[in-house]
């Protein structure tokens, strides 16, 4: 099975600032790798798909980067909206994993 | 484009329950379709998938042997059955479409597994 290990578990941040998320596969997942972002009672809504693709309708500030196995998740200048838990998945192979999450809150 | 589960609720430890999951806007038989629960406190966790023929059906560690997942396409609905319930199967269970090289990635609203006597 395919692991996925992302840091930071945990992230205090103000608004206007850039953050990074990490994430990184066991093995190789080529760019099959999709980040979420998850607020309580909601279901997770995709903001990036195939490492670097944005999601239609998600602002720009959002962006990935990455592939084989090491990928990133930048916000670039931190909104209100903005403050949840997010969530890389491989879509290499099942089990299709998740990482533990990161959840981002306001300094 | 919609997901709707049904079939949640409380179970006893050892029973058994039947999770749908109808979907609108969007043939799930095209597509291979998943379960995600999320339990309390915790992250989500892939439980399973069926490929777009049917055939092929994954399962996690977690629950293999004890959870089977199907559709109906005439129904246009995914189905999870699961049986020999524990407590920490409680959690919210989200049917979903994931994106691949396309965007279309599509969520229901999840519903709640309570597993207790």
């Amino acid at each position: 099975d395919i692991q996925m290990t992302q840091s930071p578990s945990s992230l205090s941040a103000s608004v206007g600032d850039g953050v990074t998320i990490t994430c990184r596969a066991s093995q190789t997942i080529s760019s099959y790798l999709n980040w979420y972002q998850h607020k309580a009672g909601k279901a997770p809504k995709l903001l990036i798909y195939a490492a670097s693709s944005l999601q239609s309708g998600v602002p720009s500030r959002f962006s990935g980067s990455g592939s084989g196995t090491d990928f990133t998740l930048t916000i670039s200048s931190l909104q209100p909206e903005d403050f949840a838990t997010y969530y890389c998945q491989q879509g290499y192979s099942t089990p299709y994993t998740f990482g533990q999450g990161t959840k981002l809150e306001i300094k | 484009v919609q997901l709707l589960e049904s079939g949640g609720g409380l179970v006893q430890p050892g029973g058994s329950l039947r999770l749908s999951c109808a979907a609108s806007g969007f043939t799930i038989s095209s597509y291979g379709m998943n379960w995600v629960r999320q339990a309390p406190g915790k992250g989500l966790e892939w439980v399973s998938a069926i490929s777009a023929s049917g055939t092929g059906r994954s399962y996690a560690d977690s629950v293999k042997g004890r959870f089977t997942i199907s559709r109906d396409n005439s129904k246009n609905t995914l189905y999870l059955e699961m049986n020999s319930l524990r407590a920490e199967d409680t959690a919210v269970y989200y049917c979903a479409k994931f994106a691949t090289s396309a965007p279309s990635d599509y969520w229901g609203q999840g519903t709640l597994v309570t597993v207790s006597s």
